[in-house]
């Protein structure tokens, strides 16, 4: 069975400060898919990022990176210079491809202070 | 424009009442799923579907019912309402399994 474990339930952080979200997941597939989602105060769930378990290079987008790193089963997510708008609940998720569904973690809410 | 719509957005039932939340997708997305989201649990799968006329249990399926008549239309059915299922429901859908999913903006239900 699939799991995905967020373990810090809160941050708070003040602005302009640097900040990693932790995910770490179990998988028996040697193919997947990890995701990121983000939902703020509003409510919606917002997809960030994709990443197949083939491809192991960091991305950047912005102020945002992903650290994947499989020889820890680890899908790291850093704010760079956090704003106040980055407050929300960040989701990790898991997809095998024997399945048709994502299997989320408990989510990490982030509170950044001016 | 083009996303998954859910409704209604809030609800408020009674013990025991019956209900079917909507959700519809213009996207022609294989992929559908009803997730429920309770304080401290993420998101947790109740059913599923890979294409019209199939359905499949997720982790929490008790209490649900899905059908999946057109590939646009993936309604959840709650038989008999309890206040176990007061929760926010979201309805995704995907193009495949390794695409990200799309989600509705959500259904706030309570069961008093």
């Amino acid at each position: 069975a699939q799991k995905v474990t967020q373990a810090q339930t809160e941050i708070s952080v003040v602005e302009k400060e640097d900040v990693t979200l932790d995910c770490v997941y179990e998988t028996r597939d040697t193919t997947y898919y990890l995701f990121w989602y983000k939902q703020p105060p509003s409510g919606e769930l917002v997809f960030l990022i994709r990443r197949n378990s083939f491809d192991e290079q960091n991305e950047i987008s912005g102020r945002y990176s992903w650290n994947f790193q499989k020889s820890t089963s680890s899908f790291n997510f850093t704010i760079t210079a956090s704003q106040v708008v980055d407050s929300a609940v960040y989701f990790c998720a898991l997809s095998e491809t024997s399945g048709s569904r994502l299997t989320f973690g408990e989510g990490t809410q982030l509170t950044v202070n001016p | 424009n083009a996303g998954v719509t859910q409704t209604p957005k809030f609800q408020v039932l009674k013990t025991g009442q019956s209900m079917t939340l909507q959700c519809a997708q213009d996207m022609n997305h294989e992929y559908m799923s009803w997730y429920r989201q309770d304080p401290g649990m993420g998101l947790r799968l109740i059913h599923y579907s890979v294409g019209a006329g199939i359905t499949d249990q997720g982790e929490v399926p008790n209490g649900y019912n899905v059908s999946r008549s057109t590939t646009e239309d993936f309604p959840l059915r709650l038989l008999s309402a309890a206040p176990s299922q007061t929760s926010v429901y979201f309805c995704a859908s995907s193009y495949s399994t390794w695409n990200g999913y799309t989600f509705g903006s959500g259904t706030r239900l309570t069961v008093v």
